[in-house]
């Protein structure tokens, strides 16, 4: 069984400061993680993906994440953060690099403050 | 290229009425998912499906079901509505079964 618990409903930055979304996963096999964001009113969009070929993953956007087995962690983060990120962002945890059958998290919702 | 594409896009039912959603893949994709996404939840998985057989299954009860058609095309079904299954409903298309997927816009399903 796999599960994925983001901590904190709703994070707040500043305009230009640091971002980081926390996911924490659990799983029986070697997980394969993803983090997607949502803007209002539309589908998904995949951010980045790990697959076990680096920890450190980068993604689209100025994105990326670190997986730590020790933590068995998978956060999110941002150098700066920019108006246009704010949006719903999800975790995401399959057993294949392809991502079927994904169990998310609860989500994140980041507002980045002017 | 038109991205995965759903209707409809907003839907009103009463409870105890049946509803059918419908999802169009992106051109030469082969694999749909249907994703059920409660307000203020992360999506779950309900099915996958690949050139027209069920891959996966989510737990879901029988109510939910769903086909995929020559086309790729893809309808879910949900029978005997009850309030708890007033949520957005994603549908994903990739090429073929190892290849990253796309989400659509959802369908926004109102049970009253």
């Amino acid at each position: 069984a796999q599960s994925v618990t983001q901590l904190g409903s709703h994070v707040s930055v500043s305009e230009g400061a640091l971002v980081l979304l926390r996911c924490n996963y659990s799983s029986s096999v070697p997980p394969y993680l993803f983090w997607y964001v949502q803007y209002p009113n539309q589908g998904l969009q995949l951010l980045l993906k790990y697959t076990s070929a680096a920890t450190l993953v980068k993604g689209i956007n100025g994105f990326e994440a670190e997986f730590k087995k020790s933590e068995t962690s998978f956060h999110l983060t941002k150098p700066s953060a920019h108006m246009s990120d704010a949006a719903e962002y999800f975790c995401a945890v399959s057993d294949n690099n392809a991502g079927n059958m994904l169990t998310f998290g609860g989500g994140t919702r980041l507002m980045v403050k002017p | 290229d038109a991205g995965v594409t759903q209707s409809p896009t907003h839907l009103i039912k009463t409870r105890g009425q049946h509803v059918t959603l419908r999802c169009s893949p992106i051109s030469g994709h082969k694999s749909v998912s249907w994703y059920q996404q409660v307000l203020g939840q992360g999506p779950q998985f309900i099915f996958q499906y690949y050139e027209k057989e069920e891959r996966g299954r989510g737990n879901f009860p029988d109510r939910f079901s769903a086909r995929q058609f020559p086309n790729y095309s893809s309808e879910l079904n949900v029978n005997a509505l009850l309030l708890g299954d007033s949520a957005l409903y994603l549908c994903a298309s990739r090429p073929g079964i190892q290849e990253t997927q796309y989400f659509g816009p959802g369908t926004r399903l109102l049970v009253l």
